[in-house]
């Protein structure tokens, strides 16, 4: 496609369930990354993903939270567990190369109730 | 880790007067300086970079200056328009191959009619 695409965009879940959201990047691109947005604040950063492999994953918050590349194109992060405090716009983007002109989807809003 | 500052929260314009965004960085590592702008319910659009090679870079009505010395960049945005209003994050790379951003709390931009 044409840009980065995230599915679902809206996610509601019962605390305590898993979920997954998807992401597609633009074609080509070999860099992917996973963000997270709470309202009010800036995008926090995940995980970085160079190929298949997970270059840095520093950003994941514990180990409920797990994100593949297995054909170093679609992205699925996983929450097990989830919990309130997990409700956030979750951000994918993908560049080129990795470190510059980063693209980003239209998120996926999960909400944990 | 890096820390970044944005300033202000939030600015009010008139149409076609000017905006300032300032942000600083702690790591005079950093070498990328992307802004981005976020409508609501979307993902940020990169809408101008800079390297730390370079001083200044403008694309018609936005311009982007980085003082490295000083550790801290602005956006500069003339002719303001009513499409102008959005939230605008800075965001940081603090070098080449730790290729995660990291972004500021972002300014929300009005542009009055």
């Amino acid at each position: 496609g044409a840009g980065v695409s995230q599915t679902p965009s809206n996610k509601v879940t019962e605390k305590g369930k898993y979920v997954e959201l998807r992401c597609d990047p633009i074609s080509g691109h070999t860099a992917l990354y996973w963000y997270r947005q709470s309202l009010g604040q800036g995008p926090e950063f995940l995980i970085y993903f160079q190929g298949t492999g997970a270059a840095d994953d520093s950003g994941l918050p514990n180990d409920r939270f797990f994100a593949v590349r297995p054909e170093g194109s679609v992205s699925t992060l996983k929450i097990q567990r989830t919990e309130r405090g997990d409700s956030a716009v979750y951000l994918c983007a993908s560049s080129f190369t990795g470190g510059t002109e980063a693209f980003f989807g239209q998120g996926t809003r999960l909400t944990v109730v | 880790g890096e820390n970044v500052e944005q300033h202000p929260s939030t600015l009010s314009v008139q149409e076609g007067d000017s905006a300032v965004i300032k942000c600083t960085y702690s790591d005079s590592a950093s070498n990328y300086f992307p802004w981005y702008k976020q409508e609501l319910g979307k993902g940020p659009q990169l809408i101008i970079d800079i390297r730390s090679n370079v001083g200044e870079k403008k694309d018609q009505r936005i311009a982007v200056t980085l003082n490295k010395t000083a550790k801290h960049f602005s956006l500069h945005i003339t002719e303001t328009q009513p499409e102008d209003s959005a939230v605008y994050f800075c965001a940081v790379i603090s070098n080449f191959g730790n290729e995660k951003l990291t972004f500021g709390t972002g300014t929300r931009l009005t542009i009055i009619p």
